[in-house]
């Protein structure tokens, strides 16, 4: 049973417009969730997080909207630019524990 | 402040054989966990230990045990390897409880 699921395996963006990349999870206990960017054979970067106490974070061009119920975040990117072609991994975690729960990525191009 | 420092970045084993992966974390972060990523899986937990204590594990086998230490370094280590063993081991730092979790570039290991 996969808690976390990202639908879109891919994703292809014009640099300059915005990239959105979605996440939806099923266990209502979580309630903190993150993104990460990850390059292949390195280690996850991470990019932005939010509290189930927040609808919305902003960090320079990335914002992170979460609607509890629908157990759906959204991740923005504006502008978007060459170097964002990535695998973005959403994560949650809750219940008291550090365990994160990761979707299976979504990889977004960016063409010039 | 240095990132979170895995060894060795690759190994190749045989089929029966034991492996120690280590990590440091991020200096004044007590928190390690420790993260499996597959092509067919994603990236799945491992285990995290808080003060030299395991706070929580995830569904791998027996096989599959951590420490950590007084300096909150910590290996993680395969004993038996399995052919599907082969993957991308991941080390994550962080603070605490709901603090944000900082990758490590990771270790490769190749199961032959």
């Amino acid at each position: 049973d996969q808690q976390v699921k990202q639908n879109s395996p891919s994703l292809s963006v014009q640099e300059g417009r915005i990239s959105i990349l979605n996440c939806d999870y099923t266990n209502s206990m979580f309630d903190y969730f993150l993104w990460y960017k990850k390059y292949p054979a390195e280690g996850p970067t991470f990019l932005i997080s939010i509290s189930s106490i927040k609808d919305k974070n902003e960090d320079g061009r990335f914002t992170v909207f979460l609607n509890k119920s629908a157990k759906h975040l959204s991740l923005h990117i504006v502008p978007s630019q060459p170097g964002d072609s990535a695998v973005y991994f959403c994560a949650a975690s809750g219940q008291g524990a550090q365990k994160l729960v990761f979707g299976q990525g979504t990889r977004l191009t960016i063409n010039p | 402040k240095a990132g979170v420092t895995q060894t060795p970045r690759y190994l190749i084993k045989t089929r029966g054989q034991q492996v120690t992966l280590s990590c440091s974390p991020i200096s004044g972060h007590r928190s390690v966990s420790w993260y499996q990523q597959t092509p067919g899986q994603g990236l799945q937990f491992l285990f995290e230990y808080f003060s030299e204590t395991q706070r929580n594990k995830g569904n791998f086998p027996g096989r599959f045990s951590g420490r950590q230490f007084s300096n909150s370094r910590s290996e993680m280590n395969v004993s038996t390897l399995e052919l599907g063993d082969s993957a991308l081991y991941l080390c994550a730092s962080s603070r605490g409880y709901q603090e944000t979790q900082y990758f490590g570039p990771g270790t490769r290991l190749l199961v032959l």
